[in-house]
Protein backbone atom coordinates (compact mmCIF):
# COMPACT_ATOMS: atom_id res chain seq x y z
CA UNK A 1 0.00 0.00 0.00
CA UNK A 2 1.14 3.33 -0.68
CA UNK A 3 0.34 4.88 2.36
CA UNK A 4 -2.02 8.29 3.28
CA UNK A 5 -2.05 9.86 0.08
CA UNK A 6 -2.78 13.73 0.53
CA UNK A 7 -3.19 16.01 -2.44
CA UNK A 8 -2.31 18.87 -2.87
CA UNK A 9 1.66 18.69 -1.11
CA UNK A 10 1.28 22.73 -1.26
CA UNK A 11 -1.08 24.85 -2.04
CA UNK A 12 -1.40 29.41 -2.26
CA UNK A 13 -4.34 30.69 -2.46
CA UNK A 14 -5.49 34.54 -2.26
CA UNK A 15 -7.52 35.10 1.61
CA UNK A 16 -10.89 34.95 0.92
CA UNK A 17 -10.53 31.69 -1.94
CA UNK A 18 -12.06 28.20 -1.31
CA UNK A 19 -9.97 25.60 -0.63
CA UNK A 20 -9.59 22.29 -0.85
CA UNK A 21 -7.45 19.81 0.75
CA UNK A 22 -7.95 15.43 -0.37
CA UNK A 23 -7.33 12.72 1.31
CA UNK A 24 -7.11 9.23 0.28
CA UNK A 25 -6.72 6.45 3.74
CA UNK A 26 -4.77 3.23 3.64
CA UNK A 27 -7.39 0.24 2.01
CA UNK A 28 -9.08 -0.93 4.99
CA UNK A 29 -9.10 1.35 7.38
CA UNK A 30 -11.75 2.24 8.92
CA UNK A 31 -10.89 5.47 10.84
CA UNK A 32 -10.06 8.71 9.23
CA UNK A 33 -8.60 11.87 10.92
CA UNK A 34 -7.61 15.61 9.46
CA UNK A 35 -5.56 17.35 11.96
CA UNK A 36 -3.45 21.07 11.69
CA UNK A 37 -0.20 21.71 12.71
CA UNK A 38 1.04 25.21 13.46
CA UNK A 39 4.06 26.27 15.52
CA UNK A 40 1.66 28.16 18.25
CA UNK A 41 -0.85 25.63 18.66
CA UNK A 42 0.90 22.21 17.67
CA UNK A 43 -1.26 18.99 16.33
CA UNK A 44 -4.43 20.03 16.70
CA UNK A 45 -7.72 17.07 15.76
CA UNK A 46 -9.75 18.80 13.65
CA UNK A 47 -12.35 16.20 12.64
CA UNK A 48 -12.03 11.95 13.00
CA UNK A 49 -14.93 10.00 10.82
CA UNK A 50 -15.11 6.20 12.01
CA UNK A 51 -16.60 4.04 8.73
CA UNK A 52 -17.03 7.28 6.99
CA UNK A 53 -19.34 8.99 9.66
CA UNK A 54 -18.08 12.08 11.43
CA UNK A 55 -17.80 11.02 15.14
CA UNK A 56 -15.78 14.10 16.51
CA UNK A 57 -15.52 17.53 15.19
CA UNK A 58 -15.12 20.27 17.98
CA UNK A 59 -12.08 20.88 16.90
CA UNK A 60 -13.39 22.17 13.36
CA UNK A 61 -12.21 26.10 14.31
CA UNK A 62 -15.47 27.80 12.73
CA UNK A 63 -18.37 27.47 9.83
CA UNK A 64 -15.34 27.99 7.29
CA UNK A 65 -14.28 24.91 7.65
CA UNK A 66 -16.00 21.88 6.92
CA UNK A 67 -15.17 18.03 6.11
CA UNK A 68 -16.91 15.01 3.88
CA UNK A 69 -16.43 11.51 4.00
CA UNK A 70 -18.05 9.97 0.59
CA UNK A 71 -16.74 6.22 0.85
CA UNK A 72 -14.17 4.69 2.67
CA UNK A 73 -11.39 5.63 0.00
CA UNK A 74 -11.66 9.39 -0.03
CA UNK A 75 -12.30 12.48 1.77
CA UNK A 76 -11.94 16.29 1.85
CA UNK A 77 -11.37 19.01 3.83
CA UNK A 78 -12.84 22.36 2.28
CA UNK A 79 -12.14 26.04 4.13
CA UNK A 80 -14.37 28.98 2.28
CA UNK A 81 -13.78 31.54 2.81
CA UNK A 82 -10.08 30.98 3.58
CA UNK A 83 -7.77 33.51 6.11
CA UNK A 84 -3.91 34.37 6.54
CA UNK A 85 -4.79 32.48 10.07
CA UNK A 86 -5.69 29.48 8.65
CA UNK A 87 -2.05 29.22 7.01
CA UNK A 88 -0.83 25.80 8.23
CA UNK A 89 0.02 22.16 7.67
CA UNK A 90 -2.91 20.43 7.34
CA UNK A 91 -2.37 16.04 8.01
CA UNK A 92 -4.80 13.55 7.10
CA UNK A 93 -4.23 9.89 9.17
CA UNK A 94 -5.98 6.87 9.22
CA UNK A 95 -6.07 4.04 11.16
CA UNK A 96 -7.31 0.41 11.71
CA UNK A 97 -9.07 1.30 15.18
CA UNK A 98 -10.04 4.04 16.53
CA UNK A 99 -7.83 6.97 18.46
CA UNK A 100 -6.68 3.75 20.39
CA UNK A 101 -4.43 2.29 17.26
CA UNK A 102 -1.33 3.41 15.39
CA UNK A 103 -2.46 6.48 13.15
CA UNK A 104 -0.60 6.54 9.99
CA UNK A 105 -0.15 10.19 8.34
CA UNK A 106 -0.05 11.36 5.58
CA UNK A 107 2.77 14.02 4.24
CA UNK A 108 0.86 16.77 4.74
CA UNK A 109 -0.75 20.03 2.60
CA UNK A 110 1.00 22.78 3.28
CA UNK A 111 -1.16 25.51 2.89
CA UNK A 112 -0.74 29.36 2.66
CA UNK A 113 -3.06 32.05 2.29
CA UNK A 114 -1.95 35.18 1.35
CA UNK B 1 -10.71 17.45 27.66
CA UNK B 2 -7.45 15.77 27.88
CA UNK B 3 -4.79 18.41 28.77
CA UNK B 4 -0.86 16.76 27.68
CA UNK B 5 2.03 18.90 28.53
CA UNK B 6 5.70 17.76 27.38
CA UNK B 7 9.21 18.88 28.41
CA UNK B 8 11.91 19.92 27.47
CA UNK B 9 10.72 21.51 24.19
CA UNK B 10 13.86 21.05 22.56
CA UNK B 11 16.82 18.69 23.69
CA UNK B 12 20.69 18.78 22.42
CA UNK B 13 22.53 15.21 23.14
CA UNK B 14 25.57 14.04 22.23
CA UNK B 15 25.64 10.98 19.91
CA UNK B 16 25.80 8.04 21.82
CA UNK B 17 24.14 9.66 25.23
CA UNK B 18 20.42 9.21 26.30
CA UNK B 19 17.89 11.47 25.66
CA UNK B 20 14.55 11.80 27.97
CA UNK B 21 11.71 13.14 27.21
CA UNK B 22 8.38 13.57 29.62
CA UNK B 23 4.96 14.01 29.19
CA UNK B 24 2.55 14.49 32.06
CA UNK B 25 -1.64 14.33 31.16
CA UNK B 26 -4.52 15.37 33.33
CA UNK B 27 -7.40 12.82 31.90
CA UNK B 28 -7.03 9.91 34.49
CA UNK B 29 -9.71 7.95 32.48
CA UNK B 30 -6.45 8.32 29.54
CA UNK B 31 -5.31 4.46 29.22
CA UNK B 32 -3.09 4.74 25.51
CA UNK B 33 -0.01 6.68 25.54
CA UNK B 34 1.85 6.11 22.15
CA UNK B 35 4.96 8.18 21.20
CA UNK B 36 5.75 9.53 17.23
CA UNK B 37 8.43 11.10 15.62
CA UNK B 38 8.52 13.41 12.76
CA UNK B 39 10.97 14.06 10.55
CA UNK B 40 11.34 17.04 8.42
CA UNK B 41 8.87 17.28 5.45
CA UNK B 42 7.25 14.27 6.50
CA UNK B 43 4.29 13.49 8.83
CA UNK B 44 4.32 11.79 12.35
CA UNK B 45 5.32 8.32 12.57
CA UNK B 46 4.58 5.81 15.49
CA UNK B 47 7.57 4.63 17.18
CA UNK B 48 5.95 3.22 20.40
CA UNK B 49 3.06 3.02 22.54
CA UNK B 50 1.88 1.49 26.01
CA UNK B 51 -1.54 0.74 27.13
CA UNK B 52 -2.46 1.67 31.00
CA UNK B 53 -1.99 -2.26 32.27
CA UNK B 54 1.89 -1.66 31.35
CA UNK B 55 4.28 0.23 33.45
CA UNK B 56 7.42 0.00 30.73
CA UNK B 57 7.82 -1.57 27.10
CA UNK B 58 10.77 -1.72 25.27
CA UNK B 59 11.95 -1.80 21.69
CA UNK B 60 15.41 -2.07 20.96
CA UNK B 61 16.81 1.33 21.56
CA UNK B 62 13.53 2.93 22.70
CA UNK B 63 11.79 2.46 25.83
CA UNK B 64 8.82 4.46 27.31
CA UNK B 65 7.66 4.76 30.96
CA UNK B 66 4.28 4.91 32.66
CA UNK B 67 2.82 6.20 36.15
CA UNK B 68 -0.61 6.07 36.08
CA UNK B 69 -0.99 7.23 39.37
CA UNK B 70 1.62 9.98 38.61
CA UNK B 71 0.19 10.52 35.55
CA UNK B 72 2.81 10.91 33.62
CA UNK B 73 4.86 9.41 31.15
CA UNK B 74 8.79 9.27 30.00
CA UNK B 75 10.21 8.23 26.41
CA UNK B 76 13.83 7.32 26.68
CA UNK B 77 16.39 6.61 24.19
CA UNK B 78 19.55 5.06 24.25
CA UNK B 79 22.51 5.40 22.46
CA UNK B 80 21.40 8.15 20.28
CA UNK B 81 22.36 8.28 16.47
CA UNK B 82 22.18 11.08 14.28
CA UNK B 83 18.69 9.70 12.76
CA UNK B 84 17.30 10.42 15.57
CA UNK B 85 17.50 14.03 15.27
CA UNK B 86 13.46 14.83 14.76
CA UNK B 87 10.38 16.37 16.67
CA UNK B 88 9.27 13.30 19.01
CA UNK B 89 5.33 13.80 20.00
CA UNK B 90 3.62 12.32 23.20
CA UNK B 91 -0.35 11.89 23.03
CA UNK B 92 -2.81 10.37 25.28
CA UNK B 93 -6.54 9.20 24.68
CA UNK B 94 -9.14 7.78 26.67
CA UNK B 95 -10.03 4.68 23.86
CA UNK B 96 -11.60 3.92 20.76
CA UNK B 97 -14.20 6.88 20.24
CA UNK B 98 -12.24 9.64 22.42
CA UNK B 99 -9.50 11.64 20.57
CA UNK B 100 -5.21 11.35 20.48
CA UNK B 101 -4.71 14.66 22.49
CA UNK B 102 -1.07 15.69 21.28
CA UNK B 103 1.69 17.36 23.58
CA UNK B 104 3.65 20.23 21.54
CA UNK B 105 6.83 18.39 20.68
CA UNK B 106 10.22 17.85 21.67
CA UNK B 107 12.89 18.95 18.81
CA UNK B 108 15.90 16.82 19.47
CA UNK B 109 19.52 16.86 17.88
CA UNK B 110 21.77 14.83 18.42
CA UNK B 111 24.87 16.00 17.55
CA UNK B 112 27.86 14.18 16.10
Amino acid sequence: DAGVIQSPRHEVTEMGQEVTLRCKPISGHNSLFWYRQTMMRGLELLIYFNNNVPIDDSGMPEDRFSAKMPNASFSTLKIQPSEPRDSAVYFCASSIGGADTEAFFGQGTRLTVV
Amino acid sequence: GENVEQHPSTLSVQEGDSAVIKCTYSDSASNYFPWYKQELGKGPQLIIDIRSNVGEKKDQRIAVTLNKTAKHFSLHITETQPEDSAVYFCAASRGNDYKLSFGAGTTVTVRA
